[in-house]
């Protein structure tokens, strides 16, 4: 068990660019989460997926921004057409199957500056 | 709507002291409740979870409690050092999705 990672660590892109980050959870954990954290401030959720079905989303999410987890393993979050706003952490987290009260474990983050 | 309030937003303490850092949020119905630990431009560490039938949790110089009722939760840190230098993040697990609701958290200095 090698904790939930992310890639990339970091990125830089100029306003108008997609992007596109990936984030591999603990392996068996069903339920992944996103979230956005902006300096100085605590992280907000974005969206949730159990197993491959997204079944929630945050009204933050605008339509540049999808989500997707194809197989109910990796997911991948796309930003299109990027503004300067969007620069932020994005932190993924992961959480077993058995109980709805289980911990989030969190992965490092994705760390997106738009110039 | 959920909120999370951490107040204040910085403390600087001396190494050695003890020091209470709280955390309130306006919605009682909540799963659970975690602190976490961000270092400068890192993820989060999970310090301590309590669910919402316990009253507290400890881990090492770590205390957390919880006042469900009240909507109110303390860190309590022991003998402060310098490596506890870090942003420290309360959030609640609410809501049939689970999802997790952060304050703003609080910046903590430790001087040697």
């Amino acid at each position: 068990d090698t904790g939930v990672s992310q890639n990339p660590r970091h990125k830089i892109t100029k306003r108008g660019q997609n992007v596109t980050f990936r984030c591999d959870p603990i392996s068996e954990h069903n339920r992944l989460y996103w979230y956005r954290q902006t300096l100085g401030q605590g992280p907000e959720f974005l969206t949730y997926f159990q197993n491959e079905a997204q079944l929630e989303k945050s009204r933050l999410l605008s339509d540049r921004f999808s989500a997707e987890r194809p197989k109910g393993s990796f997911s991948t979050l796309e930003i299109q057409r990027t503004e300067q706003g969007d620069s932020a952490m994005y932190l993924c987290a992961s959480s077993p199957r058995d109980r709805v009260t289980d911990t989030q474990y969190f992965g490092p983050g994705t760390r997106l500056t738009v110039l | 709507k959920q909120e999370v309030t951490q107040i204040p937003a910085a403390l600087s303490v001396p190494e050695g002291e003890n020091l209470v850092l709280n955390c309130s949020f306006t919605d009682s119905a909540i799963y659970n409740l975690q602190w976490f630990r961000q270092d400068p431009g890192k993820g989060l560490t999970s310090l301590l979870l309590i669910q919402s039938s316990q009253r507290e949790q400890t881990s090492g110089r770590l205390n957390a409690s919880l006042d469900k009722s009240s909507g109110r939760s303390t860190l309590y840190i022991a003998a402060s050092q310098p490596g506890d230098s870090a942003t420290y993040l309360c959030a609640v697990l609410t809501g049939a999705n689970s999802k997790l609701t952060f304050g703003k958290g609080i910046t903590l200095s430790v001087r040697p």
